[in-house]
């Protein structure tokens, strides 16, 4: 699993609050990414980085920011959530030329 | 903008026979990808092909890649319940971002 852990695994929350989604790794790898995944879309980037405070937008990137203080933590924040956002939310890591995911987190917006 | 298709999205199979998942691409890659997920689960990296002509075997499971005609097939061989998962394609670019096909769910029958 490449030592990746997502919190938290479950959240229910409601319309326009901020929500922030953490994705620790203790593997030092480089690249991170955050995936969403619905039904019918497979899963879907939505922001990468590749170094400390080095991140870059991905297919579906709008609603959301990241940020990478340190290599071994990314953060997701959804700064006014919507109902639109209610998803699976994966995290990964790159390991050669494999890509591992993390446990996922289900998030609820109501 | 490149485009992953797979079919069929859901493939009912009956023990021991043969079936195949196709995946599409729409744009060059030099890296193809195979996931399983479980219900629930996360996503377990099945196989990485990265070259044209490419093939990969694992078990009851096999993998090749066309990059000329953009198709990847994962070929399983001698169905058994424990194969029942979703199927999950993915065409890598640049620092590993990659896009997912929308998924073949399989139902193995005894």
């Amino acid at each position: 699993d490449a030592g990746i852990t997502q919190s938290p695994r479950h959240k229910v929350t409601e319309t326009g609050t901020p929500v922030t989604l953490r994705c620790h790794q203790t593997e030092n790898h480089r690249y991170m990414y955050w995936y969403r995944q619905d039904p019918g879309h497979g899963l879907r980037l939505i922001h990468y980085s590749y170094g400390v405070k080095d991140t870059d937008k991905g297919e579906v990137s709008d609603g959301y920011s990241v940020s990478r203080s340190k290599t071994e933590d990314f953060l997701l924040t959804l700064e006014s959530a919507t109902s639109s956002q209610t998803s699976v939310y994966f995290c990964a890591t790159t390991e050669g030329e494999k890509l591992f995911f993390g446990s996922g987190t289900q998030l609820s917006v109501l | 903008e490149l485009k992953v298709e797979q079919n069929p999205l859901f493939l009912s199979m009956q023990e021991g026979k043969n079936y195949t998942i196709y995946c599409n691409y729409s744009t060059t890659s030099d890296r193809l990808y195979w996931y399983r997920q479980d219900p629930g689960k996360s996503l377990e990296s099945l196989f990485v092909l990265l070259s044209n002509g490419a093939v990969k075997q694992e078990g009851r499971l096999m993998a090749s890649l066309d990059t000329k005609a953009r198709l990847s097939t994962l070929h399983i061989t001698a169905a058994v319940h424990d194969l029942s998962a979703t199927y999950f394609c993915a065409v890598g670019a640049a620092g590993n971002k990659l896009t997912f096909g929308g998924g073949t769910r399989v139902l193995v029958k005894p």
